[in-house]
């Protein structure tokens, strides 16, 4: 079974402070990690994700993570927010593409950022 | 040239009324997906095909029938309408590697459903 939770429903930053969106996950199986964000009406848009490899990820839009599989965590970062950032952020996991999970994306419950001028 | 494309984007309906939502994929990909999200934006998979084969099937009441004519569509009826089915609800897809659950999923813009 996999889960995902992020510590943090609504972050506030101030535009050009350190962004930071915690996500710690629960897998049985080596996970694969993504990071998904969700403007207002729009679908979500994928930012990065973590498969092998490289522990430090980077994205799209300046934005970063960082899989500890330690802490079973893979927290969000970018150094300095613009306030095109604001937007809800989701943390998601996957499993493999066979067994029952069929590649099945399970999601944290999204951490709404916003950025003040 | 959206990738993922659904209609409706908006939908109301009053209780009772059966409805469909459509799903397109022109990625050329082998699984597709519908998602619910709720009023707290908390998405939750409903279902899933991979080639016209439903896989994935979460504990979603039978008034949900998922169709899929062919691995580029994946429509959702909804039969009896009711008040909790209000949400919008995100069709995805993506190309399953053999053994990984690595790629990207690609979702539509989503459709809001109201049910009055």
């Amino acid at each position: 079974a996999q889960s995902v939770t992020q510590l943090g429903s609504h972050v506030s930053v101030s535009e050009g402070a350190l962004v930071l969106l915690r996500c710690n996950y629960s897998s049985s199986v080596p996970p694969y990690l993504f990071w998904y964000v969700q403007y207002p009406n729009q679908g979500l848009q994928l930012l990065l994700k973590y498969t092998t490899g490289a522990t430090l990820v980077k994205g799209i839009n300046g934005f970063e993570a960082e899989f500890k599989k330690s802490e079973t965590s893979f927290h969000l970062t970018k150094p300095s927010a613009h306030m095109s950032d604001a937007a809800e952020y989701f943390c998601a996991v996957s499993g493999g593409a066979g067994g029952t999970s069929y590649g099945k994306l399970t999601f944290g419950q999204g951490t709404i950022l916003t950025v003040h001028p | 040239d959206t990738a993922v494309s659904q209609t409706p984007k908006y939908l109301v309906t009053q209780m009772g009324n059966d409805k469909s939502i459509k799903c397109e994929q022109n990625l050329g990909h082998d699984t597709m997906y519908w998602y619910k999200q709720d009023s707290k934006k908390f998405l939750k998979i409903m279902f899933s095909y991979n080639n016209k084969e439903l896989i994935i099937n979460e504990t979603v009441p039978n008034r949900f029938s998922p169709k899929s004519p062919d691995k580029a569509h994946l429509n959702l009826h909804i039969n009896s309408l009711e008040l909790g089915d209000s949400a919008v609800y995100f069709c995805a897809s993506r190309q399953l590697l053999k053994g990984k659950g690595d790629t990207e999923a690609f979702f539509g813009q989503g459709t809001r459903l109201t049910v009055v």
